[in-house]
């Protein structure tokens, strides 16, 4: 299967650690797209990557998340001292271009923070 | 200000009922995209179409069709004949840059034998 791989699948982390989630595009892909669901929210954009580029992170809270996505290896989306209201399904997406043509879902991450 | 409203958060349907899921969208853009995608209960996410603003076709794709009317800013969608494996939860999402997609809260559709 050649679509998104994201990994883990599920994640638990004590309030306080460092939560680093992956995802791997569908291949011959170069934009990458990281999502969160929150519970009572939706669905909501966070951050739009290109190889070693970040062209829009309008989505992402200000402090303790990151996004990267470099030339070699998946992208990654960082959490640093992880909250309890940071648990969520974060996923992924990636398409050829940035005008969404194929632009396909991972299976998302289920975070929970203890 | 884009926003999507899914104004039914939970339908409830017996088998081999036809049943439409609607999505009402505001934009100011004169050039957007509409997406559809399915989250079944094992959560990832399945996209089932994809339509620009310039494409007011309706499209049918096996038991999926899709109603697009500009005139009153919604793109529902009806499945026809419903199965038990279409119990999910259904998006509609909105984005006018292409890749920075808004999305609705989604219906929970259940479809019983």
């Amino acid at each position: 299967n050649a679509g998104v791989m994201q990994n883990p699948r599920h994640l638990v982390r004590r309030r306080g650690q460092e939560a680093r989630l992956r995802c791997s595009p569908v291949k011959g892909h170069s934009h990458v797209y990281w999502y969160r669901q929150l519970p009572e929210e939706g669905l909501k954009f966070m951050v739009y990557l290109q190889k070693e580029n970040i062209i829009d992170e309008s989505g992402m809270p200000k402090e303790r998340f990151s996004a990267e996505f470099p030339k070699e290896g998946p992208s990654i989306l960082r959490i640093q001292q992880v909250v309890r209201g940071d648990s969520a399904a974060y996923f992924c997406a990636s398409s050829p271009n940035r005008e969404g043509y194929g632009y396909t879902f991972g299976s998302g991450t289920r975070l929970t923070v203890v | 200000a884009q926003k999507v409203t899914q104004a039914q958060t939970e339908i409830s349907v017996v088998e081999k009922e036809d049943v439409t899921l609607d999505c009402v969208y505001e934009t100011r853009d004169t050039t957007y995209y509409l997406f559809w995608y399915k989250q079944p209960p094992s959560g990832e996410l399945v996209f089932l179409i994809r339509r620009n603003s310039f494409d007011e076709q309706n499209e049918i794709s096996g038991r999926y069709s899709w109603n697009f009317q500009k005139s009153t800013s919604s793109f529902n969608f009806t499945i026809t004949a419903s199965q038990v494996v279409d119990s999910a939860v259904y998006f509609c999402a909105l984005s006018d840059s292409g890749y920075a997609l808004n999305f609705g809260k989604g219906t929970s559709l259940l479809v019983t034998p």
